[in-house]
């Protein structure tokens, strides 16, 4: 069984970059679809984008087009979430989550990381 | 782009039903999937496709789409169903995911 193992907790300064990573435990992301979705405190969930890296192919919510990259490392099982131009509305608990391409993309998210604690502040 | 809309809060005696909606524009072209999230826990499915449960989650837990408005039904709530609960598809306009706003779940 897949088990999705995010990094840690990140403390950053406004206008840095953070670049948070998604690793797949006991298995590959070769079958899925992986999207980050972001938690700000006491908000809800807002999808910021995916990568497939079967296809080699992202897509960015609008919202974050410019601001976010989303990366992978085969050879490690590895996807990356790199989001530059901090501001304090960005810390928020940074979840990967992934959609099994059988039911790509009408499909739902089966797994989901532990979250990573993303703090912005001066 | 695609709205979901959901109630800010929706409170339950146990033992009663708890119905949570989901209101989209046509939502029942779309498929609705719909996630429990606890405190300090990441979300986890409990219905998918609309109706279906993965293995794992209670029968209790029941699913409906038609018109405008998805709704996910909780039977026989019981203390430990206290969470948040969130409504999700993919816009096929925008290729996007989209969540509701969530609702959540008190249990008096």
């Amino acid at each position: 069984q897949v088990q999705l193992v995010q990094s840690g907790a990140e403390v950053k300064k406004p206008g840095s970059s953070v670049k948070v990573s998604c690793k797949a435990s006991g298995g590959t992301f070769s079958s899925y679809a992986i999207s980050w979705v972001r938690q700000a405190p006491g908000q809800g969930l807002e999808w910021m984008g995916e990568l497939i890296p079967m296809f080699g192919t992202s897509n960015d919510a609008q919202k974050f087009q410019g601001r976010v990259t989303i990366s992978t490392d085969e050879s490690t099982s590895t996807v990356y979430m790199d989001l530059s131009g901090l501001r304090s509305e960005d810390t928020a608990v940074y979840y990967c989550a992934t959609i099994s391409l059988a039911s790509h993309p009408n499909g739902y998210f089966n797994l989901w990381g532990r979250g990573t604690l993303v703090t912005v502040s001066s | 782009s695609y709205v979901l809309t959901q109630p800010p809060s929706v409170s339950v005696a146990p033992g009663q039903t708890a119905r949570v909606t989901c209101g989209g524009n046509n939502i029942a072209d779309k498929s609705v999937h719909w996630y429990q999230q606890k405190p300090g826990q990441a979300p986890a499915l409990v219905i998918y496709y609309d109706t279906d449960r993965p293995s794992g989650i209670p029968e209790r837990f029941s699913g409906s789409n038609s018109g405008n408005t998805a709704t996910l039904t909780i039977s026989r709530v019981e203390a430990g169903d206290e969470a948040d609960y969130y409504c999700q598809v993919w816009d096929g306009s925008s290729d996007h995911y989209v969540f509701g706003s969530g609702t959540k779940v008190n249990v008096l």
